[in-house]
């Protein structure tokens, strides 16, 4: 079975760093994009970027780029979503997905971000 | 870039047939193709239709998708409403310079 799990709930206060993760099985992680996807709450579904583990290629929405950090360990078959510096705006919830031919499938369970003083 | 835009909000009867639909701003639809995901609350979005017209196995088939040229939009029609398929639905498309773009969500009441 294809499945991503992704890291669990977050805590943080304004100013603080934080890494999430995604974890890919049941398929060649190298061999499919993944990409992130934000969630604020009560909106819409807003493309963050996207990353190709075979050779770490990533492109970001032009709305994220600067603002976060896409990686991945092809080693231990994990995708990476990062901040250096967290702001109350960065509150949502933040998917990981496969990308495959142009759609996403499957999705991770999802990461809630909480940043609060 | 294009933009893909969705009716904020739709509802109709259980056993009734709604239609949401998906109209790309630029480009025409036929070019890319359009995906469906059905978000339930408190929930990961999930694939109802993809390529189009492609159904996921496990997807009733109450669900199907089709895109129009004219008015270049994307449709998803779900047939036999179930409360069950009260959720928020997102079309989602792509071209070579912009590798996923989402349409705003539509929220679907059955009532």
């Amino acid at each position: 079975e294809v499945q991503l799990v992704q890291s669990g709930a977050e805590v943080k206060k304004p100013g603080e760093s934080l890494k999430i993760s995604c974890k890919g099985s049941g398929y060649s992680f190298t061999s499919y994009w993944i990409g992130w996807v934000r969630q604020m709450p009560g909106k819409g579904l807003e493309w963050m970027g996207i990353i190709y583990p075979g050779d770490s290629d990533t492109r970001y929405s032009p709305s994220f780029q600067g603002q976060v950090t896409i990686s991945a360990d092809k080693s231990i078959s994990t995708a990476y979503l990062q901040w250096s510096s967290l702001k109350a705006s960065d509150t949502a919830m933040y998917y990981c997905a496969r990308l495959s031919e142009g759609w996403f499938d499957p999705w991770g369970q999802g990461t809630l971000v909480t940043v609060s003083s | 870039n294009f933009m893909l835009t969705q009716p904020h909000s739709v509802s109709e009867s259980p056993g009734k047939t709604v239609t949401i639909s998906c109209t790309r701003s630029s480009g025409s639809i036929a070019s890319n193709y359009v995906q469906w995901y059905q978000q339930r609350p408190g929930s990961a979005p999930t694939t109802v239709i993809y390529e189009d017209n492609q159904r996921p196995s496990g997807v009733p088939d109450r669900f199907s998708g089709s895109i129009d040229s004219s008015s270049n939009s994307a449709s998803l029609t779900i047939s036999g409403l179930k409360t069950e398929d009260e959720a928020d639905y997102y079309c989602q498309s792509y071209d070579s310079s912009n590798p996923v773009v989402f349409g705003g969500g539509t929220k679907l009441t059955v009532l």
